[in-house]
């Protein structure tokens, strides 16, 4: 069958670094995406990688091994305003997305 | 500006009764979704549509139905049928099978009272 896995929940400081980890079992494979949805709002997008390697897009950064089946979303010198859900999603051969249960990330000053 | 509007944002539906949540786009995407949310699931698709006047099942497409006449709207409705409703609908649209310009409506929260 077809998985996403990310921890539920994260708790990083204010100014820090945190990585969020992600993993995945899709039949084929067109691309990794990575959404932030605040509480109670649509999802926006992050990020897509479909090729190995690290993508940067100012403090949030996405990598991808395709071998490995993994990926992460690096944000850097985080602010209160990241405070968050952080979705992974897996695009699979049919050009469907499959969603992990997102990982909600808390920020403390 | 463009962008995909739901409406509205809380709706509550009583026992046998049917519901339609709305959804109105004005990005000129030709791919528009629905989506449900559940506390700790990701995301299921309930119906697509690339295309007016077509649409097709996603996932969890049993107790909802929905009708594309129009580019700009797709609107969903949840029917007695569907015996669990409580969740947060979101919509979503996209220029075909560009995934990474999927754009999502701000969501409706659906209760049972």
């Amino acid at each position: 069958g077809q998985n996403i896995d990310q921890p539920t929940e994260m708790t990083a400081t204010e100014g820090a670094i945190v990585q969020i980890n992600c993993t995945y079992q899709t039949s084929g494979f067109n691309g990794l995406f990575w959404y932030q949805q605040h509480a109670g709002e649509a999802p926006t997008f992050l990020s897509y990688n479909v090729l190995d390697g690290l993508e940067e897009k100012g403090r949030f950064s996405s990598f991808l091994s395709r071998s490995k089946g993994y990926s992460y979303l690096l944000l850097k010198e985080l602010q209160m305003k990241d405070s968050a859900s952080y979705l992974c999603a897996g695009l699979d051969s049919n050009y469907q997305l499959i969603w992990g249960a997102g990982t909600k990330l808390i920020i403390k000053p | 500006d463009g962008g995909i509007t739901q409406s509205p944002k809380y709706l509550f539906r009583k026992e046998g009764q049917n519901v339609t949540l709305s959804c109105e786009q004005n990005l000129n995407h030709d791919a528009m979704y629905w989506y449900r949310q559940d506390p700790g699931q990701g995301l299921r698709l309930i119906y697509y549509s690339q295309i007016v006047n077509d649409f097709q099942k996603g996932d969890i497409a049993e107790g909802y139905s929905v009708s594309r006449e129009k580019k700009e709207s797709f609107p969903l409705t949840v029917t007695s049928a569907q015996k669990n409703p409580t969740a947060f609908y979101l919509c979503a649209s996209s220029i075909g099978q560009e995934f990474e310009k999927l754009f999502f409506g701000s969501g409706t929260q659906l209760s049972v009272l």
